[in-house]
């Protein structure tokens, strides 16, 4: 596999569930991330991760629990999740070394509905 | 700090038709600037970036764009749109140095006419 991977594509889960998004880059990249896109809202950065290092966390409820092992994965624990937590998570990653330009390479998405 | 203004959230064009997607940005220090296109149900794609040197920049797809520090502006051009250039266009303007600090403007709707 190539590019950014993100698993699962869809998921509907309730108020009470537990999930988790899991995310997979195959481009040797250092840091990841973690983006929420909601209908006519900015894309909004949620967590940063460098070296597997969290170096960025943008005031995100606690019920979103980030996971990174390693370089090359990155999850999104979900748990008591409110029905305006609905949208598209998207996992992006870079390489955050040298001459870095900000160019980020993003999976498709996991859309996520919370009933 | 930075910020990225896109002008207007929906833009239709005829198929063939010249497209311009406008965006303007700001930052403290020289940025670098990109365009990213997303098709539906799937995530953001690059389509150009301006980092440093020539200040016209082609792109996938056909598209380009021109760096104006003056106007701080960074419009998405092509000369013809084509059906399958129907997507959402987000400019966004990154800061070098360190983990990137990407700043990504409301996007823009582009709706290709028949």
């Amino acid at each position: 596999e190539t590019g950014v991977t993100q698993t699962p594509r869809h998921l509907v889960m309730g108020m009470t569930n537990k999930k988790s998004l899991k995310c997979e880059q195959h481009l040797g990249h250092n840091a990841m991330y973690w983006y929420k896109q909601s209908a006519k809202k900015p894309l909004e950065l949620m967590f940063v991760y460098s070296l597997e290092e969290r170096v960025e966390n943008n005031s995100v409820p606690s019920r979103f629990s980030p996971e990174c092992p390693n370089s090359s994965h990155l999850f999104l624990h979900l748990h008591t999740l409110q029905p305006e937590d609905s949208a598209l998570y998207l996992c992006a990653s870079s390489q955050d070394r040298g001459l870095n330009t900000g160019e980020l390479f993003f999976g498709e998405g996991s859309r996520l509905t919370v009933l | 700090a930075q910020s990225v203004t896109q002008l207007g959230s929906h833009v239709s064009v005829s198929e063939g038709a010249l497209v311009l997607l406008r965006c303007n940005y700001s930052s403290s220090v020289p940025p670098y600037l990109f365009w990213y296109v997303q098709y539906p149900n799937q995530g953001l794609q690059l389509l150009l970036k301006y980092t440093t040197g020539a200040t016209l920049v082609k792109g996938i797809n056909g598209f380009e764009a021109e760096f104006k520090k003056s106007e701080t502006s960074f419009h998405l051009t092509k000369p013809s749109a084509h059906m399958s250039d129907a997507a959402e266009y987000f400019c966004a303007v990154s800061r070098s140095g360190g983990y990137q600090k990407v700043t990504f403007g409301t996007g823009t709707k582009l709706q290709v006419i028949p």
